[in-house]
């Protein structure tokens, strides 16, 4: 089953704007990371924040983490027409079967509109 | 440093037969996971391995697939007897420690059409 829910599903915004992407988890987690995938391509990663971490910076990119409501979000700064791509959380929970579980969601599909 | 290699990026096969996909982790990785993804979904995690030892194959069906990483060579992932709902594309990802602790390097994927 998904661990991680984006929300939305999809996202349209005007070039220069910010984008916000939220994902929401059922377990406790060990981290949460953002990937993004350009269409047809395989998954470049973004960021990954710890489970005793809040907030975290890269660039242009914010994550933040609450842990009390198993959610995080990812706020892209300025938008540009290159950030037009899909983005997915994982979730990396301990499996029980002696490793950790990187799991996906579904992802939010953002377009960035010159 | 090449990053996650796989091959091929298309395979076509048709119903019945065997389709191999290959994944040559990043240099210095030695821990190995395969993805499946449909059109418009996530990544569904199939197995974890690291050189010569399968970690987790929770995620893999328990027939017609399966995964192997030899001491030599790449990663390859097995489907037998190929049906039209194995059409995907398949992802391999690679790190340098075990899964969850760090980030993931994804190769661009192979995409499988059943006919």
């Amino acid at each position: 089953s998904q661990q991680g829910e984006e929300d939305p599903q999809a996202l349209s915004i005007q070039e220069g704007e910010n984008a916000t992407m939220n994902c929401s988890y059922k377990t406790s987690i060990n981290n949460l990371q953002w990937y993004r995938q350009n269409s047809g391509r395989g998954l470049v990663h973004l960021i990954l924040i710890r489970s005793n971490e809040r907030e975290k910076h890269s660039g242009r990119l914010r994550v933040t983490l609450d842990t009390s409501k198993k959610s995080s979000s990812l706020l892209i700064t300025a938008s540009r027409a290159a950030d037009t791509a899909s983005y997915f959380c994982a979730t990396a929970a301990y499996s029980g079967a002696g490793s950790y579980q990187l799991t996906f969601g579904k992802g939010t599909k953002l377009s960035v509109i010159p | 440093n090449a990053g996650v290699m796989q091959n091929p990026r298309h395979l076509v096969r048709r119903r019945g037969q065997e389709a191999r996909l290959r994944c040559s982790p990043m240099k210095g990785h030695s821990h190995v996971y395969w993805y499946r993804q449909l059109p418009e979904e996530g990544l569904k995690f199939m197995v974890y391995l690291q050189k010569e030892n399968i970690i987790d194959e929770s995620g893999m069906p328990k027939e017609r697939f399966s995964a192997e990483f030899p001491k030599e060579g790449p990663s390859i992932l097995r489907i037998q007897q190929v049906v039209r709902g194995d059409s995907a594309a398949y992802f391999c990802a690679s790190s340098p420690r075990g899964r969850g602790e760090g980030e993931a390097f994804f190769g661009q994927g192979t995409r499988l059409t059943v006919v």
